[in-house]
């Protein structure tokens, strides 16, 4: 499975964009990018995915690399709600038709007042 | 819809007792997994369903064992609990499909004195 590296923690103003990066080399060409955001201690909450395309929906957009090897998630007004710890992850169907993720250790992103 | 549910919120156990963690949901989702999330860490993955009666292991399976009788229930059970499987226990479910997004309870909150 494609491992992914993100930074440890980032700041944001609020109402201004954050754009939170993720590294994953070793992604394969059926693999899709997710991420996910949890708060405080809840579970964590679906955001966006992708394959290779940019997406965006009504919380967030994703800008995959044409190469696949990067992604940035942005939150383009951000408020003190968005304060939340971001994963970033690839996942893929296999041959039996099962998928899993595999959760890094995520960003924490602080959004300032 | 009620969604991913989880029972009990809260749970203290000694060593060398058992329990069941409950997980149900509402949503006819034929994928099911189990979580957990240690102090500073993200996610890693217990074990996971991928319809009645199928289930197979994640990162780290050893002392849970699970079953998946139904489709709206996937019970995770500690056979002999360790100071060690403290930690927080999310279960998700989703439909079948790898482009799908996963839901997630609330949480399990589980010591192990």
């Amino acid at each position: 499975d494609a491992k992914t590296t993100q930074p440890p923690s980032m700041d944001c103003a609020e109402g201004r964009a954050a754009n939170l990066p993720c590294n994953h080399s070793t992604i394969s060409g059926n693999e899709y990018v997710y991420w996910y955001r949890q708060i405080h201690s809840q579970g964590p909450q679906y955001i966006i995915h992708g394959l290779k395309n940019n997406e965006t929906n009504e919380m967030a957009s994703l800008i995959i690399t044409e190469d696949r090897k990067s992604s940035t998630l942005i939150l383009p007004h951000a408020t003190l709600r968005d304060t939340a710890v971001y994963y970033c992850i690839v996942t893929r169907v296999s041959t039996s038709g099962t998928y899993k993720y595999i959760f890094g250790t995520g960003t924490r992103l602080k959004v300032l007042a | 819809n009620a969604g991913v549910t989880q029972t009990p919120k809260f749970q203290v156990l000694k060593t060398g007792q058992s329990m069941t963690l409950q997980c149900a949901q509402d949503m006819n989702h034929e994928y099911m997994s189990w979580y957990r999330q240690d102090p500073g860490m993200g996610l890693r993955l217990i074990h996971y369903s991928v319809g009645a009666g199928i289930t197979d292991q994640g990162e780290v399976p050893n002392g849970y064992n699970v079953s998946r009788s139904t489709t709206e229930d996937f019970p995770l059970r500690l056979l002999s609990a360790a100071p060690s499987q403290t930690s927080v226990y999310f279960c998700a479910s989703s439909r079948q499909g790898h482009y799908d997004t996963q839901y997630f309870g609330p949480g399990t909150r589980l010591t192990v004195l």
